[in-house]
């Protein structure tokens, strides 16, 4: 079965830091690119960062530039996000989701096809 | 970044019912974009690839269409388990993807 698992999420100080896990299974991981996604207690879905098959290619989200690293261990079959400088405006439930690709046009059609249960943050003094 | 609109916010509506939500890039993006469901408390579900491949295992009376800026999602006969929140999300540009704000549909 295709999953993935999120993990690592929590309570934590503002300025405070935090790593995020997410498990892949029933698929060659190395494949594919990767992302995370946030959503904030009831609000819309908000992409976070990108991350290639080989980590060649990474990309982020202006609101979280320069304070969340994405990074992926192909022989773990694991990404991760660690999050620095935490925000209030950072409390969401964070997911992670793979990026399939169909040929089309002058590019690919990327989409996330599969996605985590997500795991929650919450940043609070 | 590529801005994506969608309309209504929020719609009721009852079984049975044909219902169509818009979704309106800032810029055009082709056909690069994918329609989600999320329902309370679950993870996002990709119904639409390609503005209008079906996802394997969605029902038939999910489609979508258009291309360029303007895009829709139709569900031909609303069913109880389609009561949801569907999101749009561009994937034009790879460097930084957009959702929409998100179409909440209630029962009416």
């Amino acid at each position: 079965e295709v999953q993935l698992v999120e993990s690592g999420g929590g309570l934590v100080k503002p300025g405070g830091s935090l790593r995020l896990s997410c498990a892949a299974s029933g698929f060659t991981f190395s494949s594919y690119s990767m992302n995370w996604v946030r959503q904030a207690p009831g609000k819309g879905l908000e992409w976070v960062s990108s991350i290639s098959s080989s980590s060649s290619y990474i990309y982020y989200a202006d609101s979280v530039k320069g304070r969340f690293t994405i990074s992926r261990d192909n022989a773990k079959n694991s990404l991760y996000l660690q999050m620095n400088s935490l925000r209030a405006e950072d409390t969401a439930v964070y997911y992670c989701a793979r990026d399939s690709l169909r040929p089309g046009g002058a590019y690919y059609y990327y989409y996330m096809d599969v996605w985590g249960k997500g795991t929650t943050v919450t940043v609070s003094s | 970044d590529i801005q994506m609109t969608q309309s209504p916010s929020s719609l009721s509506a009852s079984v049975g019912d044909r219902v169509t939500i818009t979704c309106r890039a800032s810029q055009s993006i082709s056909s690069y974009l994918n329609w989600y469901q999320q329902k309370p408390g679950k993870a996002p579900k990709l119904l639409i690839y390609a503005a209008s491949s079906l996802q394997s295992g969605v029902p038939s009376r999910f489609s979508g269409s258009g291309s360029g800026t303007d895009f829709t999602l139709t569900i031909s006969s609303l069913q109880p388990e389609d009561f949801a929140t569907y999101y749009c999300q561009q994937s034009y540009s790879t460097l930084s993807y957009t959702f929409g704000q998100g179409t909440k549909l209630e029962i009416k």
